[in-house]
């Protein structure tokens, strides 16, 4: 099956510093999504981009889909921005359409 | 909008009992709900996949007779934990799309403990 493979695994900031996070997958997706997992097991969609950049005020992201990789970058990181951030790419079509989570990065933001 | 939500959010029950849990999307409606599996400190396994009004498909090494999922109406999916074991304990997250090809937005998770 597909793999989905993230780095850093793990990752400490100085509240301040920008960070860039990266997905690789191992084989053509229909989409990709990225998610924050808080401390508390909340997943929160930050975005859906199958291919280009999208930015959402300190975040932003961009898939290169033909070179299989997606990068977010993280601004001005804040306490608030620690957890797990996980990449989801889709595979299939129509029903058979599903995620597969990459191996996630731990991120923790320090003061 | 696209708010999901799970309850209970934490549950302890003895060995040999059996677990509901229910995922509901609020304020969509949500063709296809899926259901995760989360061990400590590892990334989300799929466990099945739920189309309104159909029997789950699941995934390969997920016992059907143990995790019955139901996917009652177009808001509500539930999984049924059955004959709990200390080794079904985990954290199970359910996500809701609007249909196959739109973003997944999940619920808060659920946290089994079997005792």
């Amino acid at each position: 099956g597909i793999q989905v493979e993230q780095s850093p695994p793990d990752l400490i900031l100085q509240e301040g510093a920008n960070s860039t996070l990266r997905c690789n997958f191992s084989d053509s997706v229909n989409n990709l999504q990225w998610f924050h997992q808080n401390p508390w097991g909340q997943l929160i969609n930050l975005f859906y981009i199958p291919s280009g950049t999208k930015q959402n005020g300190r975040l932003s992201a961009t898939t290169v889909a033909t070179e299989r990789y997606s990068l977010l970058y993280i601004s001005s990181s804040q306490t608030t921005d620690s957890g797990v951030y996980f990449c989801a790419v889709v595979l299939g079509t129509g029903t058979a359409s599903k995620l597969t989570f990459g191996t996630g990065t731990r991120l923790q933001v320090t003061l | 909008g696209a708010v999901v939500s799970q309850h209970p959010s934490r549950v302890i029950c003895k060995s040999g009992t059996s677990v509901k849990i229910e995922c509901r999307s609020l304020d969509f409606q949500a063709t296809t709900m899926f259901w995760y599996r989360q061990f400590p400190k590892q990334s989300l396994m799929l466990m099945a996949t739920s189309n309104e009004g159909s029997k789950a498909t699941y995934e390969q090494g997920v016992e059907k007779d143990k995790f019955l999922i139901n996917h009652a109406s177009l808001t509500l999916s539930t999984l049924t934990v059955t004959s709990a074991h200390p080794e079904d304990s985990s954290f199970y997250i359910c996500s809701a799309s609007r249909g196959a090809f739109y973003e997944q937005y999940f619920g808060p998770g659920t946290r089994l403990t079997v005792t």
